[in-house]
């Protein structure tokens, strides 16, 4: 398998302008975590989705960030308007249900909101 | 609630000593357990966890951590540091148990291991 792919790499957009983050999760697996990263604040989990339900959203910051899974293969994580703030490495992970079972992250994508 | 300490946000060693990641944790009950390793520009790779059982665990990459419950604490060791190990570490624990047995960690702040030739 190749992992949790998720692109774009790295985004640079002005503020104001509507950003789409994707994602990929390994086949098979019935978790998928979105998380953001900061200098600040470390690793915040924003929303997770089970078997492509959102089950925990309370970690969205504002009404500005939305996500969806319309199949189990795929995840978008989009914010409209984007603000400087928003400036971070956002990570998709995903996760086979069982306690045995670790996280596997994508690589990431780093958006700078200018 | 749960929550991880990482004492340390920078951790310097020569190459071929001792690593010694501080992880200290608190949870109402008995969590789950992890260390994570991030490489620069990548995400976070699964090192070890503990979830029940033997409480010394052995990871990927010659590290290894042990669960002492009377003191909270899960950290993280390696005998011989290699340059290659430079990286982030992060500690999680998780007693937020889901259905199907899944859960969510919390993620500490991270440990920066810098490893000097």
């Amino acid at each position: 398998d190749a992992g949790v792919i998720q692109s774009p790499r790295h985004e640079v957009t002005e503020m104001g302008q509507e950003v789409t983050l994707r994602c990929k999760p390994i086949s098979g697996h019935d978790y998928l975590f979105w998380y953001r990263q900061t200098m600040m604040r470390g690793l915040e989990l924003l929303i997770y989705f089970n078997n492509n339900v959102p089950i925990d959203d309370s970690g969205m910051p504002e009404d500005r960030f939305s996500a969806k899974m319309p199949n189990a293969s795929f995840s978008t994580l989009k914010i409209q308007p984007s603000e400087p703030r928003d400036s971070a490495v956002y990570f998709c992970a995903s996760s086979l249900a069982g306690r045995n079972y670790g996280y596997t992250f994508g690589s990431g994508t780093r958006l700078t909101v200018v | 609630a749960q929550s991880v300490t990482q004492l340390g946000s920078h951790v310097s060693v020569s190459e071929g000593a001792l690593v010694l990641l501080r992880c200290n944790y608190s949870s109402s009950v008995p969590p789950y357990l992890f260390w994570y390793v991030q490489y620069p520009n990548q995400g976070l790779q699964l090192l070890l966890k503990y979830t029940t059982g033997a409480t010394l665990v052995k990871g990927i990459n010659g590290f290894e951590a042990e669960f002492k419950k009377s003191e909270t604490s899960f950290h993280l060791t390696k005998p011989s540091a290699h340059m290659s190990d430079a990286a982030e570490y992060f500690c999680a624990v998780s007693d937020r148990p889901l259905s199907g047995g899944s859960y969510i960690p919390t993620f500490g702040r991270g440990t920066s291991l810098i490893v000097h030739p």
